[in-house]
């Protein structure tokens, strides 16, 4: 069974500050998919990395793949508070009749206080 | 641009009563998705429609059923809600079905109380 593990689950840090979040797996995954969903809303697509080892920034954030995809991070320079919300992150799983339906972490919940 | 629009924003149930969660979406998606998603449980695929004419169950499909009323619409229904069923329901919208890269686009969601 593929799971996603993610950490911490919750953060409140005051504006200014770094951070790093991180999703974690047993099982190796061809991609995943970082998500963040404000209060009242839908989760909103951040950024897919699909290399191991890769690296993609967004402004302040910067998200890494595993080598082994196995496991990816989301640091955040300079928080603010705009940055507050529930942080997703998402793999596809391959089951035996080739469906292919995306894992979902629990999520990490930041809190950036002004 | 709408996106992918869900009604209603809240609800509140009786036990035993039916209802049904509308959603459409305006770019011209081929794959749909019902997911709800819960405290402590993340978000749970409840059904899905890879594309029109087409529906698959998902992780927690028992108490409810779906219908892929035409491309852009999909809609689910509670035929005899439970308190169980109290969640935040959201639907969801790819291009086609996921794939390595492939994006969910969400709705706003339905908060849904089951009493």
């Amino acid at each position: 069974t593929q799971l996603l593990e993610q950490s911490p689950q919750f953060l409140s840090i005051q504006e200014g500050e770094n951070l790093t979040v991180y999703c974690n797996s047993s099982s190796v995954f061809s991609s995943l998919q970082w998500y963040r969903q404000e209060p009242g809303e839908g989760p909103v697509l951040l950024v897919t990395v699909v290399t191991g080892g890769e690296v993609k920034k967004l402004k302040r954030l910067t998200f890494q793949f595993g080598d082994a995809r196995k496991d990816s991070s989301l640091h955040i320079t300079a928080a603010q508070p705009g940055d507050t919300g529930l942080y997703l992150c998402a793999g596809p799983s391959f089951n035996a009749g080739n469906n292919r339906k995306l894992i979902w972490g629990l999520g990490t919940s930041l809190a950036v206080n002004p | 641009n709408a996106g992918v629009t869900q009604t209603p924003k809240f609800q509140v149930l009786k036990t035993g009563q039916s209802m049904t969660l509308q959603c459409a979406q305006d770019m011209n998606h081929n794959s749909m998705y019902w997911y709800r998603q819960d405290p402590g449980m993340g978000l749970r695929l409840i059904y899905y429609s890879a594309s029109e004419g087409t529906t698959d169950k998902g992780e927690v499909p028992n108490g409810y059923n779906v219908s892929r009323l035409n491309k852009r619409e999909f809609s689910l229904r509670l035929e005899s809600a439970a308190p169980s069923q109290t969640s935040v329901y959201f639907c969801a919208s790819s291009v086609r079905e996921l794939v390595k890269d492939e994006k969910l686009f969400f709705g706003s969601g339905t908060q849904l109380s089951v009493l």
